[in-house]
């Protein structure tokens, strides 16, 4: 079974400066999909960066980007120049290529500080 | 519509009654998840329709739970018998296709079980 973890519960940030996320996956398949969700206090998840496990290039988008290291099941989310919307639950999520059980970690609550 | 829309938001209900959760995809998507989040915690996968039909049921948490698919579009979870460890926020989602394609996820139905 794949299991995905986020070890950290909570984290905090200023405003402008960078902060990372971390998580970690098990799994014996090669072939998989990784994602970061964002669920601000509205409730809605909203999909922040995903990656497919076959592509070497960690993903970005604008501010956001990826730390993809395979061999290590780690796939850490960088959020550079904090912004007061990013404050959010953050959820790391595993999807294997051959069925659509996606897999979510427990979340990391950030705030980002003025 | 414009996005995943859930009813009904908040269900409040007696412990052994049944509930019906609602969930109307974006239109044209075939794939439609759902899940549940227990207070504090992760997203669970419950069940996922392609199309009409669902591959998958083992992640039903008991067989108090079922859920269908009708003319590959709205979707029903089902409880039966409601149990206060049924109380949580049901989120669906659904994707153009089933597999690694971005899933749009609903605002949820908080379902408290007294």
């Amino acid at each position: 079974a794949q299991t995905v973890t986020q070890s950290q519960p909570e984290m905090s940030v200023q405003e402008a400066e960078t902060v990372t996320l971390s998580c970690t996956y098990d799994t014996s398949e090669n072939n998989y999909y990784l994602f970061w969700y964002k669920q601000p206090p509205s409730r809605q998840m909203i999909l922040v960066i995903r990656q497919e496990a076959y592509k070497q290039q960690n993903a970005t988008e604008n501010r956001f980007s990826v730390n993809f290291q395979k061999a290590a099941k780690s796939f850490s989310l960088k959020i550079s120049d904090s912004q007061l919307g990013d404050t959010a639950m953050y959820f790391c999520a595993f999807m294997n290529h051959n069925n659509n059980d996606m897999r979510f970690g427990a979340g990391t609550r950030l705030t980002v500080k003025p | 519509g414009a996005g995943v829309s859930q009813s009904p938001s908040n269900k409040v209900t007696e412990k052994g009654k049944d509930v019906e959760l609602r969930c109307d995809p974006i239109s044209g998507h075939t794939a439609l998840y759902w899940y549940r989040q227990s207070l504090g915690q992760g997203l669970e996968f419950l069940i996922y329709f392609q199309g009409n039909s669902a591959p998958d049921k083992s992640g039903l948490p008991s067989d108090r739970f079922s859920a269908e698919r009708t003319g590959g579009s709205v979707s029903t979870l089902t409880i039966q018998r409601t149990q206060q460890e049924d109380s949580a926020v049901y989120l669906c989602a659904s994707s153009l296709l089933a597999g690694m394609e971005t899933q749009y996820f609903g605002p949820g139905t908080r379902l408290l079980v007294l």
